[in-house]
């Protein structure tokens, strides 16, 4: 078990560009979430996917956030036409689904998000 | 739908002292509990999870927790606060996503 990895741990970039980040799960965990965490705040749920399908995607993910998993393995979180209120913590979990009860949510360490 | 509410958003305590962070749910089913806890500059990690096979639940660096039917509750307490327990922790209870809320800053007075 090699836990929950998240790449980059940070990222830099200018207002208007394109960033991409990668969460690997651990593997054998069907459920995969993404949050976003603000300075003093919990973190925000963003979308999560059991195996490829993306389930549920909540309202701060505005159009210019996309999600995938297409393969029910690794997912990516692209951010488009960044903006400086996009500088945050992302943070990936990954959990097993047996029947309707999740199990514990394990965390990525996060990308730090620097919007310049 | 299952709701979970942190009573308070600071707690500070002196090294030594009790620790009791508050918890509670509002659900007509049992409610799988969760306490999760972020150290300064570090990930979420869970503390303890409650899952209906014991009421008392331990879990990591010393905590516990009881899980309460009659009260709705799920507090979770240390004996003795040492100064590393100094986190941000957070109540949930979950059959999807988390939804963490603010949590609940601990401090830990020397």
């Amino acid at each position: 078990d090699t836990g929950v990895s998240q790449d980059p741990r940070h990222k830099i970039t200018k207002r208007g560009q394109n960033v991409t980040f990668r969460c690997d799960p651990i593997s054998e965990h069907n459920r995969l979430y993404w949050y976003r965490q603000t300075l003093g705040q919990g973190p925000e749920f963003l979308t999560y996917f059991q195996n490829e399908a993306q389930l549920e995607k909540s309202r701060l993910l505005s159009d210019r956030f996309s999600a995938e998993r297409p393969k029910g393995s690794f997912s990516t979180l692209e951010i488009q036409r960044t903006e400086q209120g996009d500088s945050a913590m992302y943070l990936c979990a990954s959990s097993l689904q047996r029947g309707w009860v999740a199990d514990t949510q394990y965390f990525g360490p996060g990308t730090r998000l620097t919007v310049l | 739908a299952q709701s979970v509410t942190q009573l308070g958003s600071h707690v500070s305590v002196s090294e030594g002292a009790l620790v009791l962070l508050r918890c509670n749910y509002s659900s007509s089913v049992p409610p799988y509990l969760f306490w999760y806890v972020q150290y300064p500059n570090q990930g979420l990690q869970l503390l303890l999870k409650y899952t209906s096979a014991a009421t008392l639940v331990k879990g990591i660096n010393g905590f516990e927790a009881e899980f309460k039917k009659s009260e709705t509750s799920f507090h979770l307490t240390k004996p003795s606060a040492h100064m590393s327990d100094a986190a941000e922790y957070f109540c949930d209870g979950a059959n999807s996503k988390l939804t963490f809320g603010k949590g609940i800053t601990l401090s830990v007075r020397p």
